[in-house]
């Protein structure tokens, strides 16, 4: 298996512009979730998606957009990007059963700089 | 809300030397935390998780400690490397919903040779 991928791994926008960060996983797991990540800092949930055609706001969640068609896909759009938006974008997936929590598996990361 | 934060934000050891980082909690309604590490680079990769209902956990090098009382969270390394030099991270699965986790600021761990 290969995990969770991610694509691209740099990208470089300028302010205003628009883009589609991929991520897909290829473990049949039915939660899926984006994550932003500063220097310095830990992860903060953009949005979450518990199953295809599912998806809800996590903490920071302006200035993006995700959509889940399918249980691998789960990409995040950025629409109008602004400097704000600099920074490391981690993908992740986890498998669920009731209210048991598992845990979650990352990608490697998109590093996003908006100048 | 409720989050979960780290003693120390740095922590450097003598390779050999067992390594102990910190976490403090203060949802006293999650009953899943998890220990991630981070290289620089690349995304956070799974180390041991424990649930409520245990005190102590243990895998290979590695284990982590709940005291529910101080909610307090620890993982221990035991013979530290130079490859466990990363970021730690501590989370929980604070908030309504179990399955999202609420992540500390991480520690960096600084393995000297």
């Amino acid at each position: 298996n290969a995990g969770v991928t991610q694509t691209p791994k740099f990208r470089i926008l300028k302010i205003g512009q628009s883009m589609t960060l991929q991520c897909t996983q290829d473990m049949n797991h039915n939660y899926m979730y984006w994550y932003r990540q500063d220097p310095g800092m830990g992860l903060k949930l953009i949005y979450y998606s518990v199953g295809a055609g599912i998806t809800d706001k996590g903490e920071v969640p302006n200035g993006y957009n995700v959509s889940r068609s399918t249980t691998e896909d789960f990409p995040l759009r950025l629409e109008l990007a602004a400097p704000s938006q600099t920074s490391v974008y981690f993908c992740a997936s986890s498998y669920s059963r009731g209210i048991i929590t598992y845990e979650q598996y990352f990608g490697p990361g998109t590093r996003l700089t908006v100048t | 809300g409720e989050s979960v934060g780290l003693h120390l934000p740095t922590l450097s050891v003598q390779e050999g030397d067992n390594s102990i980082i910190n976490c403090a909690y203060s949802n006293s309604a999650s009953d899943y935390f998890i220990w991630y590490k981070q290289e620089s680079g690349k995304g956070p990769q799974f180390i041991i998780d424990i649930r409520s209902n245990m005190d102590k956990r243990q895998g290979q090098r590695v284990t982590v400690l709940l005291n529910k009382t101080v909610k307090h969270l620890s993982l221990q390394i035991a013979a530290t490397q130079p490859g466990d030099s990363a970021v730690y991270f501590c989370a929980e699965n604070s908030g309504g919903s179990n399955y999202k986790l609420t992540f500390g600021k991480g520690t960096l761990l600084t393995v000297n040779p």
